[in-house]
């Protein structure tokens, strides 16, 4: 099973872009990147997902380079409603799961 | 939301009683998964459906029992509960194919006195 490591905890400042790098050196052919933001008391919600180079979507960019072993998240222009928890997931989902969801990067956004 | 309801929302009850908690999912999607989610922690897989009757078992399974006998009804059942098992349970749906989105219920916060 793929293992990410993200930072525990970020501080930014309202305007700001933000970029959480998540680390997956062990990452399989087939698995795809995903991440997901979670406020408190509230389940994950899906931000993106990605397999390689760069996928864009209306709330975030996901960067991965070739070799596939990091990957980064890019918030634009964060606001107070983004301090939230990110998670980074990689593997194989539905009939063969093989996700693991670690500790997420706590994301602190500052007026 | 995906139209996915989870019941009770709370609930407190005593050690060596059985639980059982509902998650119920108004689109007809094939997958559905049980979470727990511990105080400064990620999700754990519980166990998980890809069908009607086929459910498969998850990181964190010893202590449950999972059964789906309708699409729309995955049900997580505590043979019998321990404190271990205080937690907040989270059910979810995916839809399939290449997406990896998932859709998570409101969650149930159980105590286990």
């Amino acid at each position: 099973l793929a293992k990410t490591t993200q930072p525990i905890s970020m501080d930014s400042y309202e305007g700001q872009e933000v970029n959480i790098t998540c680390s997956h050196n062990n990452i399989a052919t087939n698995d795809y990147i995903t991440w997901y933001q979670q406020f408190p008391s509230q389940g994950p919600r899906f931000i993106i997902q990605g397999y390689k180079t760069k996928v864009t979507n209306e709330v975030a960019s996901l960067f991965i380079p070739a070799d596939r072993k990091s990957s980064t998240l890019s918030l634009p222009r964060v606001s107070l409603s983004d301090t939230a928890v990110y998670y980074c997931l990689v593997g194989a989902l539905h009939s063969n799961y093989q996700l693991i969801w670690g500790a997420g990067t706590k994301l602190i956004i500052k007026p | 939301d995906a139209g996915i309801t989870q019941s009770p929302r709370h609930k407190v009850t005593e050690t060596g009683t059985p639980v059982t908690l509902r998650c119920h999912q108004t689109e007809n999607h094939r997958y559905m998964y049980w979470y727990r989610q511990d105080p400064g922690h990620g999700l754990r897989l519980i166990h998980y459906s890809y069908g009607v009757k086929d459910t498969d078992k998850g990181e964190v399974s010893d202590g449950y029992s999972v059964s789906r006998s309708k699409t729309e009804d995955f049900l997580l059942t505590l043979e019998s509960a321990t404190s271990s098992q205080t937690s907040v349970y989270f059910c979810a749906i995916s839809v399939g194919g290449d997406s990896y989105e998932q859709y998570f219920g409101p969650g149930t916060r159980l105590t286990v006195t």
